[in-house]
């Protein structure tokens, strides 16, 4: 009964470093997206992906980039480490189709940036 | 038009009294609403959801009403519990597009 899982749970890095957060689903879910969260923020969408080989941008995709080869897994890359990407992000899948589909949350990467 | 208002911040209530958070939007083509509810170190899970075709919706202590015509919508913790304490978030979408969030209320229930 995994869901949705993310690794890893935490991570810190260095200023220009990059690194891949991980994320997989075993509900097989078309829509995967992921978010950042900071505080008084709420949830902002990053990337999101409709199916295998579509990616789209969200709301602050700049330093992040996705791509998505299976139904299962969906990869955040960030590309040169900011400071400003310090944050807790989440992975989410939902099933498509009516808007009522419940979006699935794994439980969060806790990233830094030194 | 996108954006979901939540309001409070934060809230503080009393064991076994009723918790009160408020939301509202702008664009009437949504039709889903939902409740997230946020423990420390946790993802976001679904409490509980609405769709604009009805008014109010019960699950046990939490309750959503909705209010159309203001475009709004709240909800409700009746008998509120120490495990309650936690950060809720509404949002709302439509078939075809990405959730909405609001920016979440952080809940704490004093024993």
């Amino acid at each position: 009964n995994a869901g949705v899982t993310q690794t890893p749970k935490f991570q810190v890095l260095k200023t220009g470093q990059s690194m891949t957060l991980q994320c997989a689903q075993d509900m097989n879910h078309e829509y995967m997206s992921w978010y950042r969260q900071d505080p008084g923020m709420g949830l902002r969408l990053i990337h999101y992906s409709v199916g295998a080989g579509i990616t789209d941008q969200g709301e602050v995709p700049n330093g992040y980039n996705v791509s998505r080869s299976t139904t299962e897994d969906f990869p955040l890359r960030l590309l040169s480490a900011a400071p400003s990407q310090t944050s807790v992000y989440f992975c989410a899948s939902r099933a498509t189709g009516a808007s009522n589909q419940p979006q699935h949350f794994g439980d969060g990467t806790r990233l830094s940036i030194l | 038009q996108q954006q979901v208002k939540q309001s409070p911040q934060s809230l503080i209530v009393q064991k076994g009294g009723i918790s009160i958070i408020n939301c509202a939007y702008e664009n009437t083509a949504f039709d889903y609403f939902p409740w997230y509810q946020q423990f420390p170190g946790k993802g976001p899970a679904l409490l509980i959801a609405i769709r604009p075709d009805v008014s109010e919706k019960k699950e046990g202590r939490f309750t959503i009403s909705f209010n159309k015509s203001a475009k709004q919508f709240s909800l409700h913790i009746m008998d509120s519990q120490p495990g309650d304490s936690a950060t809720y978030f509404c949002a709302a979408s439509m078939e075809g597009q990405n959730f909405v969030f609001g920016p979440g209320t952080r809940l704490s229930v004093l024993p």
